[in-house]
């Protein structure tokens, strides 16, 4: 079973642009979330959706906002990038269904450099 | 709030040592508990979890057994090998289907010949 995946593994950008970051989760996952990881910050949660819906979000400004697609893919998006943005953004699936589903798998994760 | 509390980094050992990073944890109702692994640029990937007081979880040789009394997931494991050098974070879900991962500020392990 393929894993998670995320796309595109790395992106440039440069300050005031905007930036999309794709995850398709583990087939037949139904939930997704969204981390951050800076090495002063470590592993911040984003936000996780459950059928198309947000049912979480952390403490991010509003630049940051996902969407999850009927086939549970997820999309997040930065608008006017700052420089501290630069990031690994890594999202993780699961089958949120019992409770012992309820593991998270991570993709490799997206490494945005902002400039 | 839910948080996690890991030992402090880096740890560096010799090959066959015995590893141990400590893990506390704090948190509403009975959380399930995870330890996760990250090698260098690349994702996170589960090592092992334990959902109820008493379990322990177990993988490649690691062990973590969840203490309610002590509110700890130590992570163990007998003989490291160099091939184990990576970055160390434990994480704890809340007891429900859905929601965040509260993850520790990882921990830095490098095994050397």
């Amino acid at each position: 079973k393929a894993g998670v995946t995320q796309t595109p593994r790395y992106l440039i950008k440069t300050r005031g642009q905007q930036v999309t970051l794709s995850c398709s989760p583990i087939s037949g996952h139904r939930s997704v979330s969204w981390y951050q990881q800076t090495p002063g910050q470590g592993l911040q949660f984003l936000f996780e959706y459950f059928s198309e819906t947000q049912r979480n979000k952390g403490n991010f400004p509003g630049r940051f906002s996902g969407r999850q697609f009927s086939n549970s893919r997820s999309e997040m998006n930065v608008s006017t990038l700052e420089l501290g943005d630069s990031a690994l953004y890594l999202c993780a699936s699961s089958l949120a269904k019992v409770r012992d589903q309820e593991t998270q798998y991570f993709g490799p994760g997206t490494r945005l450099l902002v400039l | 709030g839910d948080s996690v509390t890991q030992m402090e980094g880096p740890v560096t050992l010799s090959e066959e040592a015995f590893l141990t990073i400590n893990c506390t944890y704090t948190a509403t109702g009975y959380p399930s508990l995870f330890w996760y692994v990250q090698y260098p640029g690349e994702g996170l990937q589960l090592l092992l979890k334990a959902t109820k007081a008493d379990d322990k979880g177990s993988n490649k040789g690691f062990e973590a057994t969840y203490r309610k009394e002590t509110t700890s997931f130590h992570l163990e494991k007998g003989s490291v090998q160099v091939s184990d050098s990576a970055v160390y974070f434990c994480a704890l879900r809340r007891g429900s289907t859905l929601g965040r991962l509260y993850f520790g500020r990882g921990t830095q392990l490098t095994v050397w010949p």
